[in-house]
């Protein structure tokens, strides 16, 4: 059963600070790999996507990179700002081969910029 | 493209009573998903559809949940004789999968009470 966990479960940063959110799962047969944005009480907004094959991907301040082989991922945050407050998910999707259309998400890392 | 509509946003009802939400996919999207989320927790995985077929139910999914996906358009979530514990977000996100990638876009989400 693949497990996803997020480190850390919150962080607190001053603004302009780069910070990284790191995320592992225990299954490394994934199809691909996606880091979500959700504000309070609100739905998910899809950052970045990460298929099996590639090592990073980028988008505006934000990288991701994963390492499929160790189960990790991390995200990047360049010159944070307050806009960035939200709670950040990682979620991945198990390989087609296996028949599963699954996401399985991490219970999140929440972020606060400090003005 | 207006992406992902889910209805409706809110939804309080007494212990007992049943409740339908709705999901209206991307309109070109042919997979459809539906997951639950509690405080402080990722999104959990309750059902998928391709089309119109029903191919994967959760272990959370009991007999009092049932979905329906008619025509492989929008979709139906409903929670017969609801029980305090069924008090959620629940979200509906939609696919169109393409060479090695499957992209899962999220709704708004429906907030149930159960009081």
């Amino acid at each position: 059963k693949q497990e996803v966990t997020q480190i850390p479960a919150a962080l607190s940063v001053p603004e302009g600070e780069n910070l990284v959110l790191n995320c592992s799962f225990t299954d490394s047969a994934i199809y691909n790999l996606q880091w979500f944005r959700q504000d309070p009480g609100k739905g998910l907004t899809s950052l970045l996507l990460i298929q099996s094959s590639q090592r990073e991907q980028t988008s505006g301040r934000l990288n991701a990179s994963l390492d499929k082989s160790s189960g990790r991922s991390t995200l990047y945050i360049a010159a944070s700002q307050p806009g960035d407050s939200a709670t950040y998910l990682c979620a991945v999707l198990r390989d087609s081969g296996a028949g599963s259309y699954q996401l399985t998400f991490g219970k999140g890392t929440k972020l606060s910029v400090i003005p | 493209d207006t992406g992902v509509s889910q209805n409706p946003r809110h939804k309080i009802t007494k212990r007992g009573q049943n409740v339908t939400f709705r999901c209206d996919p991307i309109s070109e999207h042919n997979r459809l998903y539906w997951y639950r989320q509690t405080l402080g927790q990722g999104p959990e995985f309750l059902t998928y559809f391709q089309n119109e077929a029903q191919l994967e139910k959760s272990r959370l999914l009991s007999d009092r949940f049932s979905a329906e996906r008619p025509k492989g358009s929008f979709s139906t979530l409903e929670i017969q004789r609801t029980e305090q514990g069924d008090s959620a977000m629940y979200l509906c996100a939609s696919s169109q999968r393409r060479r090695d990638r499957d992209e899962q876009y999220f709704g708004p989400g429906t907030r149930l009470t159960v009081t």
